[in-house]
């Protein structure tokens, strides 16, 4: 069963904190996404990654950044939080390679976060 | 623009009826698209997806091109039915997922 975990399920943090949000799977997946989920906006991509160091910035890319130094971890990060940026921060993974089910994506259980 | 639209936020129906989730999507290349589901206390996962073809606890979704559509359906609806549902468009030959902005499917006993 594939397992993605992330550090924390829920965050309060101060306006101008930096914030790291970090997100580890255990098997062995290229591929790796961070996703916000806000209620009317449904999911929408920050920031992808396809390979340790590897980095795209996806649809809303605008104060956050990424780190990819091993292939299990991909962290997310809040350089200087807003109150904007209060949401529900989902991390996935996919494997990278040709099977029947390899376009999906396995999604950790969330890290709410609350910017005060 | 590549958009997924999914015009109800709320559907609620009682036990035994039938359900079916809008999911319109606007795609200019070849589109592959999922649903995902959310039950509450519980992470996002794959329902289904079109390429399959398949019907997963009794649900079924057609890819209509002419109407870009990929609709949900269940005849029968249950109450473990209950969660949020997200219909999502893969650009083609990337990873990106783009995902509607969900609707919740409320189901009374």
């Amino acid at each position: 069963d594939v397992k993605v975990t992330q550090s924390s399920r829920y965050l309060v943090k101060r306006t101008g904190e930096k914030v790291f949000l970090e997100c580890v799977q255990d098997m062995d997946h290229e591929n790796m996404f961070w996703y916000r989920q806000d209620p009317g906006l449904g999911l929408r991509l920050i920031y992808f990654s396809y390979d340790v160091k590897m980095k795209e910035k996806g649809d809303i890319p605008e104060g956050y950044s990424v780190s990819r130094e091993k292939k299990e971890r991909f962290s997310l990060i809040l350089e200087s939080a807003s109150t904007n940026q209060t949401s529900m921060y989902l991390c996935a993974s996919r494997l990278d390679r040709g099977s029947d089910r390899s376009y999906e994506q396995y999604f950790g259980p969330g890290t709410r976060l609350t910017v005060t | 623009a590549q958009r997924v639209t999914q015009p109800e936020k709320l559907l609620s129906v009682f036990k035994g009826a039938p359900v079916e989730l809008k999911c319109n999507y606007s795609y200019s290349g070849s589109p592959e698209l999922f649903w995902y589901v959310q039950y509450s206390r519980q992470r996002l996962q794959l329902l289904l997806r079109h390429i399959s073809r398949e019907s997963i606890k009794g649900f079924t979704a057609d890819l209509n091109k002419g109407e870009t559509s990929f609709h949900l359906k269940k005849p029968f609806a249950q109450e473990e039915d209950s969660a949020m549902y997200y219909c999502a468009l893969r650009i083609w030959d990337t990873d990106k997922l783009i995902f509607g902005t969900g609707t919740r499917l409320q189901v009374f006993p």
